[in-house]
């Protein structure tokens, strides 16, 4: 299957920094990635839909002025968490759609925030 | 009503046996779904996928829809100890570019 590689894997960041983690698609244009987070024995809930060149489409009750999404290239799609807080800490899980809209989804390996 | 719905589990079988896992959506112009595997701090990996009515098999997989009803199924043959995971079910939601996870169910093979 196409290879989605995030970056980093884990974090631990002090509470009011901003974190920044990276999502790429390394074998495929991604038109559009996916943002999911997942917090412990919790399913993936979608954050936010971001489309190539276009602002990001955010799921009710996401904050995206907290949790900025670029995403500038096909192959590159970035989230930014401003002032981290403790309640932040989360399993954030990319995911990128290498065809049409019924295509499977590939995810990235995961980066684990944890802010202290 | 959650979008996706999945028993929670755990759903417990032996070694060998056939273990069954339910979804159920609630978008009816939805027309493609998934099942995901997860183990503990991992991320989702895709087992498959299928658009269309009836069985789809791969291997010891085979998925099952029935758009009718809204539901989907994975049926596991022959479960082994590795196939102990969190199986998430996935479907993108019609008319809009999301793909929506259900709660997933967690499943355990004793040996």
């Amino acid at each position: 299957g196409a290879v989605v590689s995030q970056h980093p894997s884990w974090v631990i960041c002090k509470s009011g920094t901003s974190v920044k983690i990276e999502c790429r698609s390394l074998d495929f244009q991604a038109t559009t990635m996916f943002w999911y987070r997942q917090f412990p024995k919790q399913s993936l809930m979608l954050m936010a839909t971001s489309n190539e060149g276009s602002k990001a489409t955010y799921e009710q009750g996401v904050e995206k002025d907290k949790f900025l999404i670029n995403h500038a290239s096909l192959t590159l799609s970035t989230l930014t968490v401003t002032s981290a807080h403790p309640e932040d800490s989360s399993f954030y899980i990319c995911s990128a759609r290498p065809g049409s809209m019924n295509t499977e989804a590939f995810f990235g390996q995961g980066t684990r925030l944890t802010v202290v | 009503q959650k979008e996706v719905e999945q028993n929670s589990g755990p759903l417990s079988v032996p070694e060998g046996a056939i273990a069954s896992l339910n979804c159920t959506y609630s978008d009816r112009g939805s027309q493609s779904f998934f099942w995901y595997r997860q183990y503990s701090g991992k991320s989702p990996e895709l087992i498959m996928f299928i658009y269309s009515n009836g069985d789809k098999e791969d291997g010891r997989f085979t998925a099952q829809l029935n758009k009718a009803s809204q539901y989907v199924s994975l049926l596991i043959r022959d479960s082994q100890p590795s196939d102990s995971a969190t199986y998430l079910c996935a479907v993108i939601s019609g008319g809009y570019n999301k793909l929506i996870f259900g709660a997933g169910t967690r499943l355990a093979v004793h040996p």
